[in-house]
């Protein structure tokens, strides 16, 4: 079982749509969660990043941390076509340097 | 963007050649990665650093090899290229000042035929 699992989608939605993207894990030490998007041919870039449980909120953007259920999700609201990529979770632990990365939900937003 | 360039940014090699990536970073980050990232499979770690000198192995560290001399440079090599390695490769620095996120370069695309 690999240690971060997200479904590859691909996800389509209309415009405006609210969209729901997760990731489930299995190592209960992650304390910091991650996610990143990913254009065609581009480097992942940072979108959002929280430390333990709870919500965080940035514009249309709000991630969520469930780590009794191991679950975490991203939610983005009113969606725009200029949403449209590759979203990656991530996650790392207290202590370590490494970094595990789900493999990756592709989204597209059509107008 | 974190001050990270790699070069080349694309290259074509046959199978047997050895190969070297470079990244570069401006901002004196001590923690710095080598990630593949394949269909199917996502980003996988190959080797990281943790200063000039110190390096660790990833999950798919056979048949490369790193170097860290400088502070701004991390280099990857592979010894004799397969075609298995054909990937696009992403070097990454970890944040400082308390944070603990990544941060990604632009990537190299290398096709080894």
């Amino acid at each position: 079982q690999k240690e971060v699992e997200q479904d590859p989608g691909p996800l389509s939605v209309p415009e405006g749509a609210i969209v729901s993207l997760n990731c489930t894990y299995s190592n209960s030490a992650f304390q910091y969660f991650m996610w990143y998007r990913q254009y065609s041919r581009k480097g992942p870039e940072l979108l959002m990043y929280t430390y333990s449980s709870g919500n965080k909120e940035d514009g249309r953007f709000t991630a969520q941390v469930d780590k009794s259920s191991k679950y975490i999700s991203l939610f983005i609201r009113d969606s725009q076509p200029s949403d449209s990529a590759t979203y990656l979770c991530a996650m790392s632990t207290n202590t370590g340097n490494q970094f595990y990365f789900g493999t990756g939900t592709s989204l597209t937003v059509i107008p | 963007d974190a001050g990270i360039t790699q070069s080349p940014r694309h290259k074509v090699t046959e199978t047997g050649t050895p190969v070297t990536l470079r990244c570069h970073q401006t901002e004196n980050h001590r923690y710095m990665y080598w990630y593949r990232q394949d269909p199917g499979h996502g980003l996988r770690l190959i080797h990281y650093s943790y200063g000039v000198k110190d390096t660790d192995k990833g999950e798919v560290s056979d048949g490369y090899s790193v170097s860290r001399s400088k502070t701004e440079d991390f280099l990857l090599t592979l010894e004799s290229a397969t075609s298995s390695q054909t990937s696009v490769y992403f070097c990454a620095i970890k944040g400082q000042g308390g944070a603990d996120e990544q941060f990604f370069g632009p990537g190299t695309r290398l096709t080894v035929l």
